[in-house]
């Protein structure tokens, strides 16, 4: 059972182009977290996502960032118009389902992005 | 009130020796706390959890205490191996039905061989 697969694992964009990544889930996981690690800092949470629905964004920035899990195919973590300060490595987790006691969250190796 | 705060910020041990990590938190709303490990260009994955029910959760050479009352939790590594080397981050949650975790700033741990 592959775990959660991110690409591409290295983004390099110029400022002011997309960047799009690509998240795709454990296999049978339906739900998707967002984070984003800046150097030497921790995890910051950004976006939870169901099938088609949007959870939780109460952590993405108001503009520029977008998410999206459509029915088919991976999540899509979208930052339009890319400037210095979103460097930074961009992690999924995915779950089977809500939260509960027995189960956890399983992160993917991340996204570094850099923007030049 | 959202704030984990983790220390110290790096830590060498000598191999053989005990690594403990502090962690600290406010909101009294948290009833999950986990720890992660993660390695140079890898995700984090979970290596211990514990709720505010118990005061203490071993696993091999991994422990959590728990102090409900000082709103502080640790993790102990026993007999620290260069296999341990990696950066550890502790996290909370509060049981809504989500993995929307709240991350310490992570503690870079060096073991010496």
């Amino acid at each position: 059972n592959a775990g959660v697969m991110q690409n591409p694992r290295h983004l390099v964009r110029r400022r002011g182009q997309e960047a799009r990544l690509r998240c795709s889930p454990m296999k049978g996981h339906s739900h998707v977290y967002w984070y984003r690690q800046l150097p030497e800092e921790g995890l910051k949470f950004m976006v939870y996502l169901q099938k088609e629905n949007i959870i939780d964004e109460s952590g993405m920035p108001k503009e520029r960032f977008s998410a999206e899990f459509p029915k088919e195919g991976p999540s899509i973590l979208r930052i339009q118009q890319v400037v210095r300060g979103d460097s930074a490595a961009y992690f999924c987790a995915s779950s089977p389902r809500q939260g509960a006691r027995d189960t956890e969250a399983f992160f993917g190796q991340g996204t570094r992005l850099t923007v030049v | 009130q959202q704030q984990v705060k983790q220390s110290p910020q790096s830590l060498i041990v000598q191999k053989g020796g005990i690594s403990i990590i502090n962690c600290a938190y406010e909101n009294t709303a948290f009833d999950y706390f986990p720890w992660y490990q993660q390695f140079p260009g890898k995700g984090p994955a979970l290596l211990i959890a514990i709720r505010p029910d118990v005061s203490e959760k071993k696993e091999g050479r991994f422990t959590i205490s728990f102090n409900k009352s000082a709103k502080q939790f640790s993790l102990h590594i026993m007999d620290s191996q260069p296999g341990d080397s990696a950066t550890y981050f502790c996290a909370a949650s509060h049981y809504s039905g989500t993995y929307k975790y709240i991350f310490g700033t992570g503690t870079r741990l060096k073991v010496l061989a």
